[in-house]
């Protein structure tokens, strides 16, 4: 199957400052890349869906200027946590659709905001 | 807006099978079932997808009703490795794409 990776895999930062998370597909092109986080025991869910060369679109409830994505290449996206506060403490996890009927995850991203 | 529900747990012995069931009694007529499993603190794995018709591969079967209104995973002879926690999802879609949106899981604890 399809590989993504994530960098890094864990991260501490202060409170107030901002993280950048990667997300790269490594053997196939990925024109649409989702963003998701998840809460510990909770289930995962959709933040923002990333499009090639275009702006994300971001589900209701999710702050567009906290949580900045840029998916510059068919290969890598971004998403950048502004401002970082102890409530954004979350595992986040990335996704590359292949074709319509599949889409790969990556191993996810531990967040954690002192 | 969760499509789908799930019983939150269950437990099967090691060799058996696993039957888990999952509701999706608003899915439309175009929308995809999907079921993913996550290992503790890993990504989501894909296991099998469907519409319609029962579909088999060589980790599961997934067996949906005729009306579409609920689906049920069976995973034939599950192993320990098999503990984790199962996601049924409805794909849809949406602005040219197609989103999944998750449903709560169940957590499969395979006992020895």
């Amino acid at each position: 199957g399809a590989v993504v990776s994530q960098h890094p895999s864990r991260v501490i930062c202060k409170s107030g400052t901002s993280v950048k998370i990667e997300c790269r597909s490594l053997d196939f092109q990925a024109t649409t890349m989702f963003w998701y986080r998840q809460f510990p025991k909770q289930s995962l869910m959709l933040m923002a869906t990333s499009n090639e060369g275009s702006k994300a679109t971001y589900e209701q409830g999710v702050e567009k200027d906290k949580f900045l994505i840029n998916h510059a290449s068919l290969t890598l996206s971004t998403l950048t946590v502004t401002s970082a506060h102890p409530e954004d403490s979350s595992f986040y996890i990335c996704s590359g659709r292949v074709s319509s009927y599949e889409q790969y995850f990556g191993p996810g991203t531990r967040l954690t905001v002192t | 807006d969760a499509k789908t529900t799930q019983p939150p747990s269950m437990d099967c012995a090691e060799g058996r099978a696993a039957n888990l069931p999952c509701n999706h009694s608003t899915i439309s007529g175009n929308e995809y079932v999907y079921w993913y499993r996550q290992i503790h603190s890993q990504g989501p794995q894909y296991i099998i997808h469907g519409l319609k018709n029962n579909e088999t591969n060589e980790m599961a079967s997934l067996i949906i009703t005729e009306d579409r209104k609920s689906s049920t995973l069976i995973l034939p002879h599950a192993t320990l490795r098999d503990t984790a926690v199962y996601y049924c999802i409805v794909r849809v879609a949406t602005s040219g794409t197609y989103k999944y949106i998750f449903g709560t899981g169940t957590r499969l604890k395979v006992l020895a």
